[in-house]
């Protein structure tokens, strides 16, 4: 099946820092979608992209389309304890399936 | 409104024992799906439904069976239970496909001894 490569594993930054993470595909996509998942919880859904080159905001979080489609990124500003938690990527790997990265797992430390 | 709702929360199987993961959604969303989510995996699908009375497979089906005879509801069946089966298990539900963005149960934490 499709492999979505999700980068850094981990991350641990300062209360205030900024937070890039990326993923990418072996194919390309027509849609990206970033998910949050905190302990205990299932996954919820951040920023959703339709269109290569698309860049979308929620808050202090911005999502970019990869303009080569196998790629996308998200970044965080101005990071707070609350962002905790593991972030995946997900894309369709078919018409009706959607493939999850591996995930990032960020600690923001006060 | 609930959304998505699994049950049990927690389970613990022996080997070979069966046993039915509970979902029910009350959005009238025609998608749902089954994953399961292990350390540094991410989340793999295990079975889908595009609606009522239709299921297929996902990326890791064997040792599990659905069914979707009504809209709400999306059971997943563990047969006879392995310990590879350790896993939390999520459902997720959606009204457009996955192109709109999953809702996600809170999971279920199953451990096979």
């Amino acid at each position: 099946g499709q492999q979505l490569n999700q980068s850094p594993q981990s991350m641990f930054i300062q209360e205030g820092e900024d937070v890039s993470m990326n993923c990418t595909s072996s194919s390309i996509f027509n849609t990206w979608l970033w998910y949050k998942q905190e302990p205990g919880e299932g996954p919820v859904l951040l920023i959703a992209l339709y269109k290569a080159g698309e860049l979308t905001s929620n808050g202090r979080l911005t999502a970019q389309f990869g303009i080569t489609r196998k790629d996308s990124f998200l970044n965080i500003s101005a990071s707070i304890p609350s962002d905790v938690g593991i972030y995946f990527c997900a894309g369709p790997s078919s018409a009706r399936q959607l493939t999850f990265g591996s995930g990032t797992q960020l600690t923001v430390l006060p | 409104n609930a959304g998505v709702t699994q049950t049990p929360k927690f389970q613990v199987l022996k080997t070979g024992q069966s046993m039915t993961l509970q979902c029910a959604q009350d959005m009238n969303h025609e998608y749902m799906s089954w994953y399961r989510q292990d350390p540094g995996m991410g989340l793999r699908l295990i079975h889908y439904s595009v609606g009522a009375g239709i299921t297929d497979q996902g990326e890791v089906p064997n040792g599990y069976n659905v069914s979707r005879s009504t809209t709400e509801d999306f059971p997943l069946r563990l047969l006879s239970a392995a310990p590879s089966q350790t896993s939390v298990y999520f459902c997720a539900s959606s009204y457009t496909g996955f192109t709109g963005g999953y809702t996600f149960g809170s999971g279920t934490r199953l451990t096979v001894v």
